[in-house]
């Protein structure tokens, strides 16, 4: 069975322009979450979707935005790029939304704004 | 605001030593994960504590749960090189399921 799959795996991007980083869940998983990991910190929580609706927003200004498909796929889109956006984006799917839920990772997106 | 502190944030040991990582909070959490993370890859579950004062063992790591749902530890016995990684502790907060990260805690095992 494929895990979480994000594309790209690396991008490279300059100041002011828009991004859109993709996320499949694995098969099955209705939940996917959005990390933002700067290097040499822990994960930052972005967003969640459930079912295609909105489920919580973290503290990252309105250029960050995501949707979730019919598919159960995600799409992560950030304007307006600043140099301090560049980081490990890390894609979470998890099978229902709710406490001792297990999340399974992706291997993430690394953007660099130059 | 909900936090997580992990510490120490770097550890360098050799092969065999023992060590401990510890990750705290001011609030309750209503279940706290250990994730270990390699570069390139996306963080890796390795445990899920729920209950205040429990405690779990992975082969060499034992994993506590603090009485009051606040804090938590990771013990590794007998350290090898392949449990070098970086090794996080995140937070399950309310319903959602999301998860607040500490900034995490850098081992590196020397043979």
């Amino acid at each position: 069975d494929a895990g979480v799959t994000q594309s790209p795996t690396h991008l490279i991007k300059t100041r002011g322009q828009h991004v859109t980083l993709r996320c499949s869940p694995i098969s099955g998983h209705k939940s996917v979450s959005w990390y933002q990991q700067v290097l040499g910190q822990g994960p930052q929580f972005i967003f969640q979707y459930y079912e295609k609706e909105e489920r919580g927003r973290g503290n990252f200004p309105d250029r960050f935005s995501a949707r979730q498909f019919p598919n159960y796929s995600s799409e992560l889109n950030v304007n307006a790029l600043l140099l301090g956006d560049s980081a490990l984006y890390l894609c979470a799917s998890s099978s229902r939304t709710g406490g001792n839920t297990e999340a399974f990772f992706g291997q993430g997106t690394r953007l660099t704004v130059v | 605001t909900q936090l997580l502190e992990q510490s120490p944030q770097f550890l360098s040991i050799q092969e065999g030593e023992n060590l401990t990582v510890y990750c705290n909070s001011s609030s309750v959490f209503s279940s706290l994960q250990w994730y270990r993370q390699e570069p390139g890859e996306g963080p890796v579950l390795l445990v899920t504590v729920v209950t205040g004062g429990e405690v779990k063992k992975l082969k060499r790591l034992t994993f506590q749960f603090g009485d009051a749902r606040k804090d938590s530890s990771l013990h590794i016995t007998a350290a090898q090189p392949g449990d070098t990684g970086l090794y996080l502790c995140a937070g399950v907060s309310g319903n959602t399921g999301k998860l607040i990260f500490g900034q995490g805690t850098t081992l590196q095992v020397k043979p």
